[in-house]
Parts: structure tokens; sequence; C-alpha cells
């Protein structure tokens, strides 16, 4: 595609369910990012993915947490038991080079998240 | 430690005036990336402009300019002749090298109000 997607758009979820949320990066991208933006926040950074590895991990707020990406491409940020506090949107980004830190991110609609 | 500060929680201007949104950066890298992100209330972050450190030269693009000052950490964000499409989130965001070299460090963004 020509862009990041997430999927879904919006989410309300239970206390306490399962979620998950998907990212498809731009292609040929081999970088992608997991960041959380409460609301009215800034981002606060969650995973990052070089290829299929997840080199720095730092910033899953808990063990509840989890993410994955497959065949270099589709991401899926998992959250089990979600809390009232995980209420967010989820922002995916991908850069084309996992080697550079000058390599732009650009980034995704987003994931709304309600927990009720 | 690598930090972005943008101290300017919420602008608002009129139409027509100038508008410069701050942004100081604390790294102990060399070798750095700063950017700029446009988040109109639509959500989907958009990148505006990425420079490296070795790079000083101010830049403009039509009605905006950046000013990237080493001596001071700075890293402002000149808006001439606001419009009301330029209302929007903006963060300022810093990469460098290290063991999380790919890791954006994202400011708190300003909230920029344009009245008619």
């Amino acid at each position: 595609g020509a862009g990041v997607s997430q999927s879904p758009s919006n989410k309300v979820t239970e206390k306490g369910k399962d979620v998950e949320l998907r990212c498809d990066p731009i292609s040929g991208h081999t970088a992608l990012y997991w960041y959380r933006q409460s609301l009215g926040q800034g981002l606060e950074f969650l995973i990052y993915f070089q290829g299929n590895s997840a080199p720095d991990k730092s910033g899953l707020p808990s063990d509840r947490f989890s993410a994955e990406r497959t065949g270099g491409s589709v991401s899926t940020l998992t959250i089990q038991r979600t809390q009232q506090e995980d209420s967010a949107v989820y922002l995916c980004a991908s850069s084309l080079s996992r080697t550079s830190s000058q390599e732009t991110q650009y980034f995704g609609p987003g994931t709304r998240l309600l927990v009720l | 430690a690598q930090k972005v500060t943008q101290a300017q929680t919420e602008i608002s201007v009129v139409e027509k005036e100038d508008v410069t949104l701050d942004c100081v950066y604390e790294t102990r890298d060399t070798t750095y990336y700063l950017f700029w992100y446009k988040q109109p209330p639509s959500g989907e972050l958009v990148f505006l402009i990425r420079r490296n450190s070795f790079d000083e030269q101010n830049e403009i693009s039509g009605r905006y300019s950046w000013n990237f000052q080493k001596s001071t950490s700075s890293f402002n964000f000149t808006i001439t002749a606001s419009q009301v499409v330029d209302s929007a989130v903006y963060f300022c965001a810093l990469s460098g090298r290290g063991y999380n070299f790919n890791k954006f460090y994202f400011g708190s963004g300003t909230k920029l109000n344009v009245k008619p």
C-alpha cells in the first residue's frame, strides 16, 4: 500500500478482555515501531522491530503487552487482560532502513482503543 | 540522556500572524537527527522535516521555516502568515546513534490554534 495502515481504526472492549491491534507497514520498510498516545499527551514509545526481531522492548508498560512481527511485514500488538488505563491511540510507524538512525518514520492513522 | 522539550503546551494566534514553536533537545550523540511532525485533528502524524546534526543551515519551505542552532540545542519551527489549516499539534523529535539508535524521542507537542 501507499502508506502505513492499521486496523481496526476503533476498538471498544470490556475490562479484562484481550485485544489485538494490527499494523501493515509501507512495503519495503524493514523497521517498524509501536507508540501509544494517551488523550492530549505526547507519544510514548512501546517497541521497535528490525525485520522480525525486537531489539528494543523497553517501552512495553507491562507483561500484558506483547508484539510480534512475521515475514518482515505485518505486526500485531496484543494487550491481554485490558485495563481502563490502556485506553489510548496506538500508533504504528515504519521506516525504510533498520540500520540508520536518520530514516524518517511514517505513521499510520492509529487505532483508538477504549476500555470500558 | 536523550530528551526533547517543547515548553509551549498551547498557542493561539489569529490568522496571518507569524508563530514560532520552540524545541529544545538533549543528546550525548555527536550525530543525530531532528524531526518535526504535524498531527491535525484527524489524528495522523504527518512528517514535515528532517535535519542532521552536521547541517545547521536554516531551511524554508513555503510558509514554513526551521532554525537549527547547535549552540543552544534548539530546533525551532516558524509558520509565517498562519492559516486556519495550520491548526494542529506539532511534535519535535530526536533520533540518534547508540543501542537504541532507531528510537525516536518525541516532545510532548505544542497545540497550535489559528483563529480566523
